[in-house]
C-alpha cells in the first residue's frame, strides 16, 4: 500500500524558515517523481515543486523560485520542502504527492495527508 | 501559464441523475489533464488523467473527455459519495490546477 506522511508544519512568524518531510512506503521509491502542493484556508490547490525520481532535476512554480526548494533522500524514501522567508500568505496546509512518472511533473497519483503550516506573529 | 477554468462554481444535482463538469485552458495542453476529487478533510484523489484515463479503482460512472482546450468531467447517476469538491489539472506546462466545481445535492 502506498503511503505518504508529511510532517514538519508548525506556526512560525514571518521571515522564518521550515523544513517539511515526507516519509513514504509501499513503493519503489526512485521510480517516482515526488511532489509538494499546498491548499490555502478555503482555497484551491497550487503546484509548488516537483523532483525527478533521481534526484537530479528539480522543478519549482515561477511564483514560488527562491524561497522554496525541494529535495529528496532515496535511503529515507523521503522528500524535504525548504521554506524560507515566510510570508502571511504562505498559511496553508502542504501536501506531499506521488507523481504518476519517472521525470515529472505531471499528475499526482497519491496524496499524503498534508502538514499545516501557519504564518503569524 | 497555462490558466485552467472550470465551470460551474457549484452544480446541484439530485442523486441519480448525471453531471457534467467543465474545464478550459487559456491555450492548448492536448490532451494532459487530470480531474481530482477532493472531500471535506481529505486528500484530493485521482480520478482521471490523459483526459480520458480512468486511475485505478474509479467506478465506471466516471469518465472524461476533450482534448485542446475543453474538457469535461462527466458522472452518470450520482452516488451520495460522489458529492464533494473536483478540481481539474494540467500538465502540458508547469502543473497548473482549475478553481474547482462543487457538486452538491440537489
Amino acid at each position: 500500500e502506498v503511503q505518504l506522511l508529511e510532517s514538519g508544519g508548525d506556526l512560525v512568524q514571518p521571515g522564518g524558515s521550515l523544513r517539511l518531510s515526507c516519509a513514504t512506503s509501499g513503493f519503489t521509491f526512485s521510480s517516482y517523481a515526488m511532489g509538494w502542493v499546498r491548499q490555502g484556508p478555503g482555497k484551491g490547490l497550487e503546484w509548488i515543486a516537483t523532483i525527478s525520481g533521481s534526484g537530479v532535476s528539480t522543478y519549482h512554480a515561477d511564483s514560488l523560485r527562491g524561497r522554496f526548494t525541494i529535495s529528496r533522500d532515496s535511503s529515507k524514501n523521503t522528500t524535504y520542502l525548504q521554506i524560507d522567508s515566510l510570508r502571511p500568505e504562505d498559511t496553508a496546509l502542504y501536501y506531499c504527492a506521488r507523481d504518476h512518472y519517472l521525470v515529472g511533473p505531471t499528475l499526482f497519483d497519491f496524496w499524503g495527508q498534508g502538514t499545516l503550516v501557519t504564518v503569524a506573529s | 501559464e497555462r490558466v485552467m477554468t472550470q465551470s460551474p462554481a457549484s452544480l446541484s444535482v439530485s442523486p441519480g441523475d448525471r453531471a457534467s463538469l467543465s474545464c478550459r485552458a487559456s491555450q492548448s495542453i492536448n490532451s494532459a489533464l487530470a480531474w481530482y476529487q477532493q472531500k471535506p478533510g481529505q486528500p484530493p484523489r485521482l480520478l482521471i488523467y490523459e483526459a480520458s484515463i480512468r486511475a485505478t479503482g474509479v467506478p465506471a460512472r466516471f469518465s472524461g473527455s476533450g482534448s485542446g482546450t475543453e474538457f469535461t468531467l462527466t458522472i452518470s447517476s450520482l452516488q451520495s459519495e460522489d458529492f464533494a469538491l473536483y478540481y481539474c489539472q494540467q500538465y502540458n506546462s508547469w502543473p497548473s490546477f482549475g478553481q474547482g466545481t462543487r457538486l452538491e445535492i440537489k
